[in-house]
């Protein structure tokens, strides 16, 4: 079935430290990729999203690129900020035109950002 | 700005006791779902409803489970007879075109 590998946590990392937090995934056909983020004491939200290969999803300043070759996910921000410790989801879903497939996750990644 | 709300935020109860989790998601979504993390697993999608009627469901969703949407803005999640593996922080999400899903806080179940 369907999977999705994060690297484990947590990531402790300084103010201003370039981030990737790997993601890889086990999937029939063409899956739509997603990075969700959960800040302390909030439901999980979008960060961003790609639907096919080569594209790249971006959003505050985080960027993750779709790679079909390597079946990975990884997100990327150049320079990190405190506000940006959380946890952090990769997830799939199989269906590319809609539905209400459901997502599968990876265990989540808990990003610490030190001062 | 709009957002998915849960209750309860805790609940802690004996094994073999039924239990709800209550959901409101935003007003003018289609699409509602439920998701359960084990503390220290992944994120498992439980099941998923559009149109009056389960959509999807996996394999963790059997006959103890069932969704409701009883009023129209009302989400809940019922488990007729809790075991301790239930135990479990459960998410509530829902989305307008089932491409991005906007998730509660959770509701944390512990099954003593």
């Amino acid at each position: 079935g369907d999977s999705v590998t994060q690297m484990e946590g947590p990531v402790t990392l300084s103010e201003e430290a370039f981030l990737t937090i790997n993601c890889t995934y086990t999937a029939t056909g063409y899956p739509s990729l997603f990075w969700y983020v959960q800040y302390p004491g909030e439901g999980l939200q979008l960060l961003l999203k790609a639907t096919k290969a080569d594209d790249k999803g971006s959003n505050k300043g985080f960027e993750a690129t779709y790679r079909k070759e390597t079946t990975s996910f990884h997100l990327e921000k150049g320079s990190v900020q405190v506000s940006d410790s959380a946890v952090y989801f990769c997830a799939l879903r199989r269906s590319s035109g809609g539905g209400a497939d459901g997502l599968t996750f990876g265990k989540g990644t808990h990003l610490i950002i030190q001062p | 700005e709009p957002e998915v709300t849960q209750t309860p935020s805790h609940q802690v109860t004996q094994m073999g006791q039924e239990v709800i989790l209550r959901c409101v998601p935003i007003s003018n979504h289609l699409y509602f779902y439920w998701y359960r993390q084990i503390l220290g697993q992944k994120v498992e999608f439980l099941v998923s409803f559009y149109n009056n009627e389960i959509s999807e469901k996996s394999e963790i969703f059997d006959d103890q489970f069932s969704v409701e949407r009883p009023d129209g803005s009302n989400f809940t999640l019922k488990i007729r007879s809790t075991k301790l593996e239930d135990s479990a922080m459960y998410f509530c999400a829902s989305s307008e075109n089932s491409w991005e899903l906007f998730f509660g806080e959770g509701s944390r179940l512990t099954v003593l």
